[in-house]
């Protein structure tokens, strides 16, 4: 596609469920971020990659949280045993190397 | 680490009108990004920085760099409810590095 699509668009969850989002980039972009977005806040970094090796996960809140890019194009973020502090809008970005980011619409968590 | 802060935090101002939206770091900025946002939907790249002095224009939007590349000001002239959303300043967080930090985003809204 055009541009980064990221799916599902919404997700609801109860407490204590596993949620696996979704991010397919720009073709041939070589980094992908995940970012978390509190309501009315500013996106916060998760984590990055440069194709398949994950660079840097220092954003992630807590080992609930696990990203992976196996083959270096669509990436899954994963969060286990989901609590209510997990509610946001998680934004995935990629971008060719060291040039500006392309932000997909965003996944919806609410946690219930 | 380093910290962006963005003034006013909402800003709601007639058509026409011309306004102006400040992101403020702590520490030198090594590149200076400026995004905007619309309820529910990703970030859309406007602008980038880099250049002490750097001023660069779209339409009519235009966006400044100080000299000391610590602080960047987003100026709109004539506005259009179409400017209306969130206004997200980011910041590369160290030198040579995709990872993006941002502002907590100011709100604009435009009435006719």
């Amino acid at each position: 596609g055009a541009g980064v699509s990221q799916s599902p668009r919404y997700k609801v969850a109860k407490r204590g469920q596993d949620v696996a989002l979704r991010c397919d980039p720009i073709s041939g972009h070589v980094s992908l971020f995940w970012y978390q977005q509190a309501l009315g806040q500013g996106p916060e970094f998760l984590t990055y990659f440069q194709n398949e090796a994950q660079l840097d996960k220092s954003g992630l809140p807590s080992d609930r949280f696990f990203a992976e890019r196996p083959e270096g194009s669509v990436s899954t973020l994963k969060i286990q045993r989901t609590q209510q502090e997990d509610s946001a809008v998680y934004l995935c970005a990629s971008s060719p190397r060291a040039e500006k980011l392309f932000f997909g619409s965003g996944t919806q968590l609410s946690v219930l | 680490s380093q910290e962006l802060e963005q003034s006013p935090q909402s800003l709601i101002v007639q058509e026409g009108k011309n306004l102006t939206i400040n992101c403020t770091s702590s520490k030198t900025l090594y590149g200076l990004y400026w995004y905007k946002q619309k309820y529910g939907e990703g970030l859309i790249f406007l602008m980038m920085l880099q250049k002490g002095g750097e001023e660069k224009s779209h339409e009519k939007i235009t966006a400044k760099l100080d000299e000391k590349k610590q602080q960047s000001s987003l100026h709109i002239t004539a506005s259009q409810p179409s400017h209306a959303g969130i206004y997200l300043c980011g910041a590369d967080k160290s030198y040579n590095t995709d990872k993006l930090i941002f502002g907590t985003g100011t709100r604009l809204q435009v009435f006719p």
